[in-house]
C-alpha cells in the first residue's frame, strides 16, 4: 500500500532562515503529490502539486518542492521564512489513476522563532 | 478557483444527539467527496468516500451507523454524527476534487464538534 513519511514531527527555525521539510513516498510508480499547509482549528491550503514534467515545482507563499524519482521524495524548501509560516505542513500522495482519495503523512509543525 | 464550504465550523452538542456537518461545493460540481477526521495534533485519517447518488465507502473501523454520510447533489454531501459521545469530539473536514483541475482537491475549513 502506498505510504507517505514525514520524518520530522517538529521542526524550529528562525525568521529568515531557509527551510526544509522532508516527505517520502512509498509506492510503485510515481504517484501525484502534494504539500498542504494547515493553521490552528483551519482547513487545509494547497502549496504546490507535482503531476509530472519540470522536477522543481513552485507553489505559493515562495515555497518550492523538489521531486527526486531515485529517492522516492519531495520535499519542500522555502529560502527565507516568515513568522507567518508557523503553521502544520502535510505531504500528500494519490495514485496517478482514478478518483481515489489523498494520503497523508503525519505532518510537520513549523515554528519560528524571531 | 474552486471553493467548498463546511458547516458549521463549530458546534457543541449534547451526549446522545446528533450532529449534521455540510459539505459545499460552490462554484463545481463534486460527484466524489471525502471525509476526515483530525485529532489533535495528528494528521488526517479518511472515514469514508461519498459518491453522489450512491452509498458511501466507508473505511475499515469507521462505524457506518455513526457516521452516516448523504450524497445527494453533486454539490452537497453531508456527514451526520448520531448518538454522538464524548470520544467523537474531533476535528472532521471534506474534501472535493475539481475536475476541471487536474487533480485538484479543495478542502472545507473544518468542523469542531464538541460532545459534553
Amino acid at each position: 500500500a502506498q505510504s507517505v513519511t514525514q520524518p520530522d514531527i517538529h521542526i524550529t527555525v528562525s525568521e529568515g532562515a531557509s527551510l526544509e521539510l522532508r516527505c517520502n513516498y512509498s509506492y510503485g510508480a510515481t504517484p501525484y503529490l502534494f504539500w498542504y499547509v494547515q493553521s490552528p482549528g483551519q482547513g487545509l491550503q494547497l502549496l504546490l502539486k507535482y503531476f509530472s514534467g519540470d522536477t522543481l515545482v513552485q507553489g505559493i507563499k515562495g515555497f518550492e518542492a523538489e521531486f527526486k524519482r531515485s529517492q522516492s521524495s519531495f520535499n519542500l524548501r522555502k529560502p527565507s521564512v516568515h513568522w507567518s509560516d508557523a503553521a502544520e505542513y502535510f505531504c500528500a500522495v494519490v495514485p496517478n489513476s482514478g478518483n481515489t482519495p489523498l494520503v497523508f503523512g503525519k505532518g510537520t509543525r513549523l515554528s519560528v522563532i524571531a | 478557483g474552486a471553493v467548498v464550504s463546511q458547516h458549521p465550523s463549530r458546534v457543541i452538542c449534547k451526549s446522545g444527539t446528533s450532529v449534521k456537518i455540510e459539505c459545499r461545493s460552490l462554484d463545481f460540481q463534486a460527484t466524489t467527496m471525502f471525509w476526515y477526521r483530525q485529532f489533535p495534533k495528528q494528521s488526517l485519517m479518511l472515514m469514508a468516500t461519498s459518491n453522489e447518488g450512491s452509498k458511501a465507502t466507508y473505511e475499515q473501523g469507521v462505524e457506518k451507523d455513526k457516521f452516516l454520510i448523504n450524497h445527494a447533489s453533486l454539490t452537497l454531501s453531508t456527514l451526520t454524527v448520531t448518538s454522538a459521545h464524548p470520544e467523537d469530539s474531533s476535528f472532521y473536514i471534506c474534501s472535493a476534487r475539481d475536475l476541471r483541475s487536474y487533480y485538484g482537491y479543495t478542502f472545507g475549513s473544518g468542523t469542531r464538534l464538541t460532545v459534553v
